[in-house]
């Protein structure tokens, strides 16, 4: 399996623009996360999903961010509008129902927001 | 706040010594387990001790989980350059489903 999958690498836009990032998860897992980490506040849980089900979103930083995951395969996390403190690396990381919670990381999503 | 604080914040050690990493968290576990991530790249998981054993080997990774004191410790001996990364420690916890609650991790650097 190729792993989990994030697009883009890197993002940079300015602020008050759109950001759509994205994840594929490893075929099978059936949780999925969405991690921001900055030096500041280090990796926060912003939301996970099981069987494509939002369970806690109480990371959420603010009503500017939504996630969804329309099915098994992939998942996106939406930032409208962006601010500059948006600027963080993204992760997303699935799991397998029964693997001891045992996650998978993608290469992560560099955002710049200028 | 968090669940799991990494002690030391930052090691620096040459190669050949031996590095211990820290970990407390507060609440009851099901499993801890240790990652680690290079720079620039996303976490991999390293060793995973589950809350009624007291220590686990894998090659040069050496855990330890003391239940009573609510800490762990992550022993990597004869230290490679390589191992120069950042080390987390996350707990696995029955209220928290399927979600990990990771430290803010511990910056390891080995130089040669």
């Amino acid at each position: 399996d190729a792993g989990v999958i994030q697009s883009p690498r890197h993002e940079v836009t300015e602020m008050g623009q759109e950001v759509t990032l994205r994840c594929k998860p490893i075929s099978g897992h059936n949780s999925l996360f969405w991690y921001r980490q900055t030096m500041m506040r280090g990796l926060e849980l912003l939301i996970y999903f099981n069987n494509n089900v939002p369970i806690d979103d109480s990371g959420m930083p603010e009503d500017r961010f939504s996630a969804k995951m329309p099915n098994a395969s992939f998942s996106t996390l939406k930032i409208q509008p962006s601010e500059p403190r948006d600027s963080a690396v993204y992760f997303c990381a699935s799991s397998e129902t029964g693997a001891k919670n045992i996650q998978y990381f993608g290469a992560g999503t560099r955002l710049s927001v200028l | 706040s968090q669940q799991g604080e990494e002690d030391p914040q930052a090691l620096s050690i040459q190669e050949g010594e031996n590095a211990t990493m820290n970990c407390s968290y507060k609440t009851s576990i099901n499993n801890l387990q240790w990652y680690r991530q290079n720079s620039g790249r996303g976490l991999v998981h390293l060793i995973l001790i589950r809350s009624n054993e007291r220590e686990k080997h894998s090659g040069r990774l050496r855990v330890t989980l003391d239940t009573s004191k609510k800490s762990s410790s992550l022993l990597i001996t004869a230290s490679r350059a390589a191992d120069t990364a950042s080390y987390f420690c996350a707990t696995a916890n029955p209220q928290a489903g399927t979600a990990l609650i990771f430290g803010k991790g511990t910056t390891l650097s080995v130089s040669s």
